[in-house]
């Protein structure tokens, strides 16, 4: 199985600035990575798929980059709303897997 | 706009068996790849199981042999019958829709609640 590791797993950061979130995988997976935002007690959705490609009606400050094992997820100026949950996720092969999270703070 | 609504969740006891139902609409269902997600409360995003349009199905590795996904096309209906289990499995389970072009889950139920306790 392919194992995703993400970090920081919490992260304090305060509103405007750029923050990063990594996920490496345990093997090469092309490009197929995804990120997801969650809010407490919501649903995930889906930010980012084939590692850099904005989801519609995502804003521009999200963006994604990477390849092979190692992928970021970069907020260029965070907002308030964007103090949640972030996952990375895997579909170059089954069993599918996701990353362990990191939330977003505020500092 | 497309709508998933989970149902069925609730509470069983350990050794026990649970159907969960994700009806859909807003969009053809047929047409499209489904899966299952699960989050443990407190915890991360574990993907459960998917189903495609020709009705071949993956599991992940902590439920491959106890739960069973499929799907009901004339009903746009996803299942997943989940048996034999543990209080591991005690979680939110969302259903989600995975896009045709992008394979990312781009739309997502509000998820409902399993809990195995005795």
């Amino acid at each position: 199985d392919i194992q995703m590791t993400q970090s920081p797993s919490t992260l304090s950061a305060s509103i405007g600035d750029r923050i990063t979130i990594t996920c490496r995988a345990s093997q090469r997976i092309s490009d197929w990575l995804a990120w997801y935002q969650q809010k407490p007690g919501k649903a995930p959705k889906l930010l980012i798929y084939k590692t850099f490609n904005l989801q519609g009606g995502v804003p521009s400050r999200f963006s994604g980059s990477g390849s092979g094992t190692e992928f970021t997820l970069t907020i260029s100026s965070l907002q308030p709303d964007d103090f949640v949950t972030y996952y990375c996720q895997q579909y170059h092969d089954f069993p599918l897997t996701f990353g362990g999270g990191t939330k977003v703070e505020i500092k | 706009e497309v709508q998933l609504l989970e149902s069925g969740g609730g509470l069983v006891q350990p050794g026990g068996s649970l159907r969960l139902s994700c009806e859909a609409s807003g969009l053809i269902f047929s047409n499209y790849d489904m899966i299952w997600v699960r989050q443990a409360p407190g915890k991360g995003l574990e993907w459960v199981s998917r189903i495609d349009t020709v009705f071949n199905t993956h599991y992940g590795d902590s439920v491959r042999g106890r739960f069973t996904i499929s799907r009901d096309n004339s009903k746009n209906t996803l299942y997943l019958q989940m048996n034999s289990l543990g209080v591991e499995d005690t979680a939110t389970y969302y259903c989600a829709k995975v896009n045709s072009a992008t394979r990312g889950f781009d739309q997502w139920g509000q998820g409902t609640l399993v809990t195995v306790s005795s």
